[in-house]
């Protein structure tokens, strides 16, 4: 079945650790995207890529980082630097601006 | 800064009756506004995609307009059900980014 997978579900980090989630998309896109979703909030975005070996910050992006060298695959690190890391963090890809976006499952990222 | 603001935060309404949630924008230079369904711990299903240049979208009982001019949509509901409880979110396209607004939570009761 075509779609994107995250994983882990679940993931418990500890103060200092850096975590990565990973990302797999077999829809072709050559857009993806990751954002962070806080309890009560709408999503925000993280990063975003457009082709292979490229990526944008987006609004919240200090304490992450990514790569993109394939286009299937959009893996985010959550780094020691991000203080306050507890979140539901969703990757979605899309084909090209204008078409719909479609998301991932979501991991659940909580600090221990 | 384009901003996305959802009104109301949380609905509950009986089995059968027809509802509307409705969003907001700042910036009218969108490209498209989606409309999304997300359940509890799940991720986000797209509803309806409309485009900058069109007015309405419409699939099954969902009806989604689009007031590009006054920066507002709605999604209208029809004959809701149990099922259609969740948090429904609208999120517009600026360049190569969406800007998503908090989301309205929907209750439905049987």
């Amino acid at each position: 079945d075509g779609g994107i997978t995250q994983s882990p579900k679940y993931l418990f980090r500890k103060e200092g650790q850096n975590v990565t989630l990973s990302c797999e998309q077999n829809l072709n896109h050559d857009a993806m995207y990751w954002y962070r979703q806080d309890p009560g909030q709408g999503l925000r975005l993280i990063y975003y890529s457009q082709i292979v070996n490229d990526f944008q910050k987006g609004d919240i992006a200090e304490g992450y980082s990514v790569s993109r060298e394939k286009k299937e695959s959009f893996p985010l690190t959550v780094t020691s630097a991000q203080k306050n890391p507890t979140a539901f963090y969703l990757c979605a890809s899309m084909s090209l601006p204008g078409n719909t976006i479609y998301f991932g499952e979501g991991s659940w990222l909580t600090v221990v | 800064k384009q901003e996305v603001t959802q009104i109301p935060a949380a609905l509950s309404v009986p089995e059968g009756e027809n509802l509307v949630l409705n969003c907001s924008f700042t910036d009218s230079a969108i490209y498209n506004l989606q409309w999304f369904r997300q359940d509890p711990g799940k991720g986000l299903t797209s509803l309806l995609l409309i485009q900058s240049s069109q007015r309405e979208q419409t699939s099954g009982r969902l009806n989604a307009s689009l007031d590009k001019s006054s920066g507002r949509s709605t999604l209208y509901i029809a004959a809701s059900q149990p099922g259609d409880s969740a948090t429904y979110l609208c999120a517009v396209m600026n360049g190569n980014k969406l800007v998503f607004g908090a989301g309205t939570i929907l209750r439905v009761k049987s």
